[in-house]
């Protein structure tokens, strides 16, 4: 069989329910996280940020959740749209001076009409 | 809005040439790029950063000789792909970052590269 691994995580959702994407970040050290939407063939797309000082920051239809405890980001869809459809990556800085992103592994979220 | 330009968006080449993808920032100084590459379902593999005027620094495991990131101005970044195979067909990515604005990144749209 194929292995898990070439698989993204997928979220299926019906429409006009909320989403949750979660994200497990790698260094404690990063102090900047942004969640980018990606459509397929397309580059990223920003969505929201937040910063390490803060554990949340809404958006339009948006909020980020921030638990730099144990390393953990989240990505909340209210009344999720067909038009939301997308991969979903979160990015985080960890410092330095050039500011270089590492993204996380992305969530596939499908929206049933 | 910021916004970058990412050239060709798509581009088939045969092996053994080289391909030269570009990426402009079209209303804001990048004082640094980035260039990513992504494989079908995976994420964005940061694969060099370069500031302008300077030499690209590579990730580990990029090879510098394969991948050459030139930064000549602050408006653009080219990344040539030399003697390309078969396994270097990807989706490559740009990204800018204006300085002045601290964490601000904009991405291209993106080239997809087959080589056959």
């Amino acid at each position: 069989g194929e292995s898990v691994g070439l698989h993204l995580p997928t979220l299926s959702v019906q429409e006009g329910d909320n989403s949750i994407i979660n994200c497990a970040y790698s260094n404690s050290a990063s102090d900047y996280f942004i969640w980018y939407k990606q459509e397929s063939g397309k580059g990223p797309q920003f969505i929201i940020d937040i910063r390490s000082n803060m554990d949340k920051r809404q958006g339009q239809r948006v909020t980020v959740l921030l638990n730099k405890t144990v390393k953990h980001l989240s990505l909340q869809i209210a009344a999720t749209q067909p038009g939301d459809s997308a991969v979903y990556f979160c990015a985080e800085n960890s410092g330095g001076s050039n500011y270089k992103l590492t993204f996380g592994k992305g969530t596939l979220l499908t929206v049933n009409p | 809005g910021a916004v970058v330009s990412q050239h060709p968006s798509r581009v088939i080449c045969k092996s053994g040439t080289s391909v030269k993808i570009e990426c402009r920032s079209l209303d804001f100084q990048a004082t640094t790029m980035f260039w990513y590459r992504q494989f079908p379902k995976k994420s964005l593999m940061l694969m060099a950063t370069s500031n302008e005027g300077s030499k690209a620094t590579y990730e580990q495991g990029v090879e510098k000789d394969k991948f050459l990131i030139n930064h000549a101005s602050l408006t653009l970044s080219t990344l040539t792909v030399t003697s390309a195979h078969p396994e270097d067909s990807s989706f490559y990515i740009c990204s800018a970052r204006e300085g002045s604005v601290g964490y601000g990144y904009t991405f291209g749209s993106g080239t997809r590269l087959t080589v056959v």
